[in-house]
C-alpha cells in the first residue's frame, strides 16, 4: 500500500496569512508515460462530506477559489491558502490515486489563529 | 449536477450484515466507477472498494474478505454489504463517484450516513 503522511497535523493561521499543508507518499505517484502526478487535496467542514479542491496534484476544480493550489511532485506534495479566510477552516486530507489500495493521508486540521 | 444519496439502516448488531445502498440521481450510472468510503467518528477516512458500472470491482484487502460491492443500472443504484460486523465498523458511510475511464480522485460525494453497531 502507497502510505501518505501530511504535515503538521493541525495547523493555526491568522486570518490573511498564508497556510501551508504537506504530503509525502510512501512511493511516487506519479505515473511517467504521461507525466501526471496522482494525487487529490479534499476539504471537509463539520458535518459535510469531503469536497474534491485538487486533482492530478495543481488541477483546481471548478468553483474553487484561485487562493488554493496544490504544488509538488513525486512523493512531496504541497496544499497552499494564499490568504486565509475564515470559511477555510476545516481538515484537508490527500489522497493517491496512482494504485490500489486508494489512500488518504490522516488529515491536516486548519484553524484561525 | 450529479447527486448521491446513501439508505440504510442506522444500527446494526454485532456479527450481523451491514447493508446500505447509493441512489445515483442527476446522471447515469453508467461508464463510471463508483465507490465507497467510511469515516470513523472523528477520524480519517478509509476506502471499502469501488465497482465499475459493468461489474468489475476492486476492493481494499483490509476488507476484502467482508465486503461486497454490487451495482443495479436499472435502478441507477449501487450497493454495499459488509459482514461479521464489529463495533470497528462504527462509521459514517460515503458513496461517491470515482472516475470515468479509470478510478482516480472522488468528484461527487453522497452526504454521508452513520452506522452504529451495537447490541
Amino acid at each position: 500500500d502507497i502510505v501518505m503522511t501530511q504535515s503538521p497535523d493541525s495547523l493555526a493561521v491568522s486570518l490573511g496569512e498564508r497556510a501551508t499543508i504537506n504530503c509525502k507518499s510512501s512511493q511516487s505517484v506519479l505515473y511517467s508515460s504521461n507525466n501526471k502526478n496522482y494525487l487529490a487535496w479534499y476539504q471537509q467542514k463539520p458535518g459535510q462530506p469531503p469536497k474534491l479542491l485538487i486533482s492530478w496534484a495543481s488541477t483546481r476544480e471548478s468553483g474553487v477559489p484561485d487562493r488554493f493550489s496544490g504544488s509538488g511532485s513525486g512523493t512531496d506534495f504541497t496544499l497552499t491558502i494564499s490568504s486565509l479566510q475564515a470559511e477555510d477552516v476545516a481538515v484537508y486530507y490527500c489522497q493517491q490515486y496512482y494504485g490500489a489500495p486508494i489512500t488518504f493521508g490522516q488529515g491536516t486540521r486548519l484553524e484561525i489563529k | 449536477q450529479v447527486q448521491l444519496q446513501e439508505s440504510g439502516p442506522g444500527l446494526v448488531k454485532p456479527s450481523e450484515t451491514l447493508s446500505l445502498t447509493c441512489t445515483v440521481s442527476g446522471g447515469s450510472i453508467s461508464n463510471y466507477y463508483w465507490s465507497w468510503i467510511r469515516q470513523p467518528p472523528g477520524k480519517g477516512l478509509e476506502w471499502i472498494g469501488y465497482i465499475y458500472y459493468s461489474g468489475s470491482n476492486n476492493y481494499n484487502p483490509s476488507l476484502k474478505s467482508r465486503v461486497t460491492i454490487s451495482v443495479d443500472t436499472s435502478k441507477n443504484q449501487f450497493s454495499l454489504k459488509l459482514n461479521s460486523v464489529t463495533a470497528a465498523d462504527t462509521a459514517v458511510y460515503y458513496c461517491a463517484r470515482v472516475g470515468a475511464a479509470r478510478p482516480y480522485y472522488f468528484d461527487f460525494w453522497g452526504q454521508g450516513t452513520l452506522v452504529t453497531v451495537s447490541s
